[in-house]
């Protein structure tokens, strides 16, 4: 069974930094890209950004609003997938999901999600 | 405001059918594939569409997803209470290098 369990959310000031962890099972982690999602309280969803495989180079994306503040990362030996985030604003409060991009739609669709790490920023 | 474009709310009765709109351009939705979501309250959301019109294993087949141009649509036929959530749609965006979602559909099964 596919799993994924987000951990390290919390409180934070503004201009602080905070790392959340992905631990994935169930599956072999290495072979996919992976993503996070968030979603502001009482909003909609908001992509973070992703990850590639190995097999794709490991490369990132980000979106505008996060690019140059966030730092997405993997250990494939540890099945982990990490969002390390710096310099946070009040904005960043938010649920963060980890997702899966699924291998039968090109990655292009997330298939599995964990159950999200809330983040709250403020002073 | 977000990159695609959706109703903020539908409803139906049980066993209607309902169409949610997913309206984009054609650095997204125009050249790319589409996925659904469905948020149910308190829960994370779960794939219920992927390549516009291709349903993952457990979802009732009365769910679909067809694409026109720069829009998508979802629709949900033989409307049940348990349809009641959020539902959003994503794409690829060529344009911003990354994945554009709509702002979400809330369904209100009355």
């Amino acid at each position: 069974e596919v799993q994924l369990v987000e951990s390290g959310g919390g409180s934070a000031q503004p201009g602080r930094s905070l790392r959340l962890s992905c631990s994935a099972s169930g599956f072999t982690f290495g072979d996919y890209a992976m993503s996070w999602v968030r979603q502001a309280p009482g909003k909609g969803l908001e992509w973070v950004g992703l990850i590639r495989s190995k097999a794709y180079g490991g490369t990132t994306e980000y979106a505008a609003s996060v690019k140059g503040r966030v730092t997405i990362s993997r250990d494939d030996s540890k099945t982990i997938a990490y969002l390390q985030m710096n310099s946070l604003k009040t904005e960043d409060t938010a649920v963060y999901y980890c997702t899966r991009n699924g291998g039968h739609c090109g990655g292009d669709c997330y298939d599995y999600w964990g159950q999200g790490t809330l983040v709250t920023v403020s002073s | 405001q977000s990159v695609l474009t959706q109703p903020p709310s539908a409803s139906g009765t049980p066993g209607q059918r309902v169409t949610i709109s997913c309206s984009g351009s054609s650095s997204n939705i125009g050249s790319k594939t589409v996925s659904w979501y469905q948020q149910l309250p308190g829960t994370a959301p779960k794939l219920l569409i992927y390549y516009t019109n291709q349903r993952p294993s457990g979802v009732p087949d009365r769910f679909s997803g067809s694409k026109s141009g720069t829009s998508a649509s979802l629709a949900i036929s033989g409307l049940q209470s348990e349809d009641e959530a959020d539902y959003y749609c994503a794409a690829w965006d060529d344009s911003l290098n990354g994945v554009v979602f709509g702002g979400g559909t809330k369904l209100t099964v009355l």
